[in-house]
């Protein structure tokens, strides 16, 4: 299975664009890269996924690399509520026999 | 549309009693999940689905049974309660395919005395 390096934490200053780093050296070009958040006391939620170009939506932007071995998810005006564990994750194009697995992931932590 | 559901939110045990955690989902979704996340730690896969009548094993499947009778139903039983696994429990459902976003349910808080 392919995995994921993400750093144990990160911190930001409130309003100010976060950048959280994941690298995935052993992706295939089947492999979705997907984010997810874990907010304190709560189940994790979805934040967003890719396969090869970049991706906006309202939460983040997902900025893949052109060899697809890194990823960066920019969360572009942290808040308070933005403080979570975060995340990466591939999914194989058919994952009816891949499961969702979940690395350590990097815990954000917002300074007002 | 409810998504993932759990019950029970909270529960006691005492050890070597048996339990079944409940998971439903509304969406229709072929892949479910359970994972189990002790304090301060991430997620473990226990069991997994594919769909009704196909289940497989994760990361840490001792001590717990699955099955898969329907589409929108997938317990977790455990056979023989013990300390080891007081945990909060998670249920994810999504399609199979790679691009699908996995949904979550609220977790069942266990606690084993």
């Amino acid at each position: 299975d392919a995995k994921t390096t993400q750093p144990n934490s990160m911190e930001s200053n409130e309003e100010e664009p976060v950048h959280l780093p994941c690298n995935h050296s052993t992706i295939s070009g089947t492999d979705y890269i997907h984010w997810y958040r874990q907010l304190p006391s709560q189940g994790p939620e979805y934040v967003i996924h890719g396969l090869t170009s970049n991706v906006n939506n309202r939460m983040a932007s997902l900025v893949i690399a052109e060899d697809r071995k890194s990823s960066t998810l920019i969360l572009h005006r942290a808040t308070l509520r933005d403080a979570a564990v975060y995340y990466c994750i591939l999914r194989h194009y058919y994952s009816g026999n891949t499961p969702l697995v979940f690395g350590k992931g990097t815990r954000l932590s917002v300074i007002a | 549309n409810a998504g993932v559901t759990q019950t029970p939110k909270f529960q006691v045990l005492k050890t070597g009693q048996s339990m079944t955690l409940q998971c439903a989902q509304d969406m229709n979704h072929e892949y479910m999940s359970w994972y189990r996340q002790d304090p301060g730690m991430g997620l473990r896969l226990i069991h997994y689905s594919v769909g009704a009548g196909i289940t497989d094993q994760g990361e840490v499947p001792n001590g717990y049974n699955v099955s898969r009778s329907t589409t929108e139903d997938f317990p977790l039983r455990l056979l023989s309660a013990a300390p080891s696994q007081t945990s909060v429990y998670f249920c994810a459902s999504s399609y199979t395919q790679g691009r699908a976003e996995a949904f979550f349910g609220q977790g069942t808080r266990l606690t084993v005395v």
